[in-house]
């Protein structure tokens, strides 16, 4: 099957502390979706990425399409504490199925 | 309101007993999907419907069974709840028009068997 590993599992940083997380995977991806969840909220989109080498940014969100289609990063800049969630990464593989990382907790610090 | 709408938000219910999560989307979207999570197992899918015709299995449907009653509905039912159902359940749609493949997610159904 296909396995995706996501990390770190957990962060706890410093308001204004920069805060990256990426998400690896022995398959190759057409599209990698990277979703916050909320305390006590289903998943938002918060960025999607459709071509390898992709760079994409959203605020202080930049996130990455891997060149070899396997892999994507997410990096939050100048965190706040409304930054404190649970991200999770999302490839698609061009069929019915998303799978979902483990998550990354981040929870930041004021 | 809500794209997606889950309802209950919060169960408690007696292992045995059957209980129905219901989910409405307004959003126009063909594909339906229900899912759990678990902490630290991220999201597992449960059951998906390309529409109301087309119901599927995920990676966990052994004890679910779902109901696509209209395009824009669809339940999940636990027959017989135990324990290790206790989890939080999210219903999610996609549009098969999408190209961008976006999925969309409700605000998630709390339940907890005891």
């Amino acid at each position: 099957g296909q396995q995706l590993n996501q990390s770190p599992q957990s962060m706890f940083i410093q308001e204004g502390e920069d805060v990256s997380m990426n998400c690896t995977s022995s398959s190759i991806f057409n599209t990698w979706l990277w979703y916050k969840q909320d305390p006590g909220e289903g998943p938002v989109l918060l960025i999607a990425l459709y071509k390898a080498g992709e760079l994409t940014s959203n605020g202080r969100l930049t996130a990455q399409f891997g060149i070899t289609r396997k892999d994507s990063f997410l990096n939050i800049s100048a965190s706040i504490p409304s930054d404190v969630g649970i991200y999770f990464c999302a490839p698609f593989t061009g069929t019915y199925k998303y799978i979902f990382g483990t998550g990354t907790r981040l929870k930041v610090l004021a | 309101d809500a794209d997606v709408t889950q309802t209950p938000r919060n169960r408690i219910t007696k292992t045995g007993k059957r209980i129905m999560l219901e989910c409405s989307q307004t959003k126009g979207h063909d594909r339906m999907y229900w899912y759990r999570q678990d902490p630290g197992l991220g999201l597992r899918l449960i059951y998906y419907s390309f529409d109301v015709k087309d119901i599927n299995k995920g990676e966990i449907s052994d004890g679910y069974s779902v109901s696509r009653q209209a395009q824009a509905k669809f339940s999940l039912s636990l027959e017989s709840a135990i324990p290790n159902q206790t989890a939080l359940y999210f219903c999610a749609t996609s549009d098969s028009w999408d190209s961008g493949n976006t999925i969309y997610f409700g605000e998630g159904s709390w339940l907890t068997v005891v």
